[in-house]
């Protein structure tokens, strides 16, 4: 069965500081996976998916996402953190054998310090 | 595009009401799919469409939701009679089935509260 873990709940970082937030996943079958943003009180936006085409993947505003199936993990990344980037962000692998499922992790609350 | 459009966007209502949730998928799209998102329970997957037609509602949490799709623009999750435990935020996502990444877009989501 095909499952993930964002490994942090919240992570608090400076503005101007790199964001890393770290998403591990299992899978039967060759993965998609995707980096889903959620800002408070707003929809699910998605921010970059891993197709098997290349293995980092660059999204919007400036964040990136390297999928690694030695260490299996899609850890998201920024180089340079800003206040608009506060939100709730959720790692996600498609259930490739149900052919829809989307597996979701619990999230990861970003929280940007000024 | 105009992405996933749902209405109404906020809904306050009070228990017993009949409660109708809408949603317009992408143009092309011929998958949907509607989410329950609360804080105790994370995202919930509550019904798939796929060419219209219903592959999985096991997710309904009970007799008192419904939902349908009657053509391939339009579709529509009724709860009848609705309770406060149904306070929720609704997303609607749509997706095309012949892409591999099976990739979702949502839309902006309805928040339901029940008196």
């Amino acid at each position: 069965a095909q499952s993930v873990t964002q490994l942090d709940s919240h992570v608090s970082v400076s503005e101007g500081t790199p964001v890393l937030l770290r998403c591990n996943y299992s899978s039967s079958y060759s993965p998609s996976l995707f980096w889903y943003v959620q800002h408070p009180n707003k929809g699910l936006q998605l921010l970059l998916k891993y197709t098997s085409a290349a293995t980092l993947v660059k999204g919007i505003n400036g964040f990136e996402a390297e999928f690694k199936k030695s260490e299996t993990s899609f850890h998201l990344t920024k180089p340079s953190a800003h206040m608009s980037d506060a939100a709730e962000y959720f790692c996600v692998v498609s259930d490739k054998g149900s052919n829809y499922q989307l597996i979701w992790g619990a999230g990861t609350k970003l929280i940007i310090k000024p | 595009d105009a992405g996933v459009i749902q209405s109404p966007r906020h809904e306050v209502t009070e228990m017993g009401q009949e409660v109708t949730l809408r949603c317009k998928p992408i143009s092309g799209h011929n998958s949907l799919f509607w989410y329950r998102q609360t804080m105790m329970r994370g995202l919930e997957l509550l019904i798939y469409f796929n060419n219209n037609v219903p592959i999985d509602d096991s997710g309904m949490p009970e007799d008192r939701f419904s939902a349908k799709m009657p053509n391939a623009s339009f579709s529509t999750l009724k709860i009848q009679p609705s309770e406060p435990r149904d306070s929720a935020v609704y997303f609607c996502a749509s997706s095309f089935a012949g892409d591999s990444t099976d990739t979702q877009y949502f839309g902006p989501g309805t928040r339901l509260t029940v008196l």
